[in-house]
């Protein structure tokens, strides 16, 4: 079975930028959840995904936003990009909503200039 | 003061040490996690455990729910073992909401 993917693996944008990153989970997971890495922050929650509605939110201003499609598949957009939005984001998905150990992407390594 | 601390930060052993990484948390959980990062980012769930204790390979998690602690221990462990180790709790039931800690930086000398 295939593992959790994300596309791309590396980007670089400019600031007031927009971005929108991508997550397949494995087949049959219907949960995604979202997260951001920064050497200063560490591992933040963003959100989380189930049958297509976001069902919990982290702290993050609404910069941040995401969407889950009908075949799990989900995106995550950060608008009007600034310089501490320079991270690795991570999706991880798991068969359950609000259950069950989560598989975790390769992330997505954002550098904003 | 954190939600979850971990200790220690970092730690340096010679390969077919016994290791403890260290978990505490201060809210209440309804699972907690125990995680591994490589170099590179990519994270791979260990454990998930709400109660007791669980075993693999030479990886053993604990938890104690009263004590709102629990250990992850590394039997003879082995320079692949080198990682970063990150707790995380899931402070809300029905949620995958994870609140992370610090992370433990694990090196294991040959």
């Amino acid at each position: 079975k295939a593992g959790v993917t994300q596309t791309p693996r590396y980007l670089i944008k400019t600031r007031g930028q927009q971005v929108t990153l991508s997550c397949s989970p494995i087949s049959g997971h219907r949960s995604v959840s979202w997260y951001q890495q920064t050497p200063g922050q560490g591992l933040q929650f963003l959100f989380e995904y189930f049958s297509e509605t976001q069902r919990n939110k982290g702290n993050f201003p609404g910069r941040f936003s995401g969407r889950q499609f009908s075949n799990s598949r989900s995106e995550m957009n950060v608008s009007t990009l600034e310089l501490g939005d320079s991270a690795l984001y991570l999706c991880a998905s798991s068969r359950l909503a609000g259950e069950g150990t989560q598989y975790f992407g390769p992330g997505t390594r954002l550098l904003v200039l | 003061k954190n939600e979850v601390e971990q200790s220690p930060q970092n730690l340096t052993a010679q390969e077919g040490e016994f290791i403890t990484i260290n978990c505490s948390y201060s809210v209440g959980i309804s699972a907690l996690h125990w995680l591994q990062q490589h170099p590179g980012g990519g994270i791979v769930s260990l454990f998930m455990l709400s109660s007791g204790k669980k075993k693999h390979g030479r990886l053993i998690a604990t938890i104690n729910i009263q004590e709102k602690h629990s250990s992850l221990h590394i039997t003879a462990s082995h320079p692949r073992d080198s990682a970063v180790y990150i707790c995380a709790v899931g402070a809300i039931q029905g949620a995958q909401k994870l609140v992370f800690g610090q992370g433990t930086r694990l090196t294991i000398n040959p």
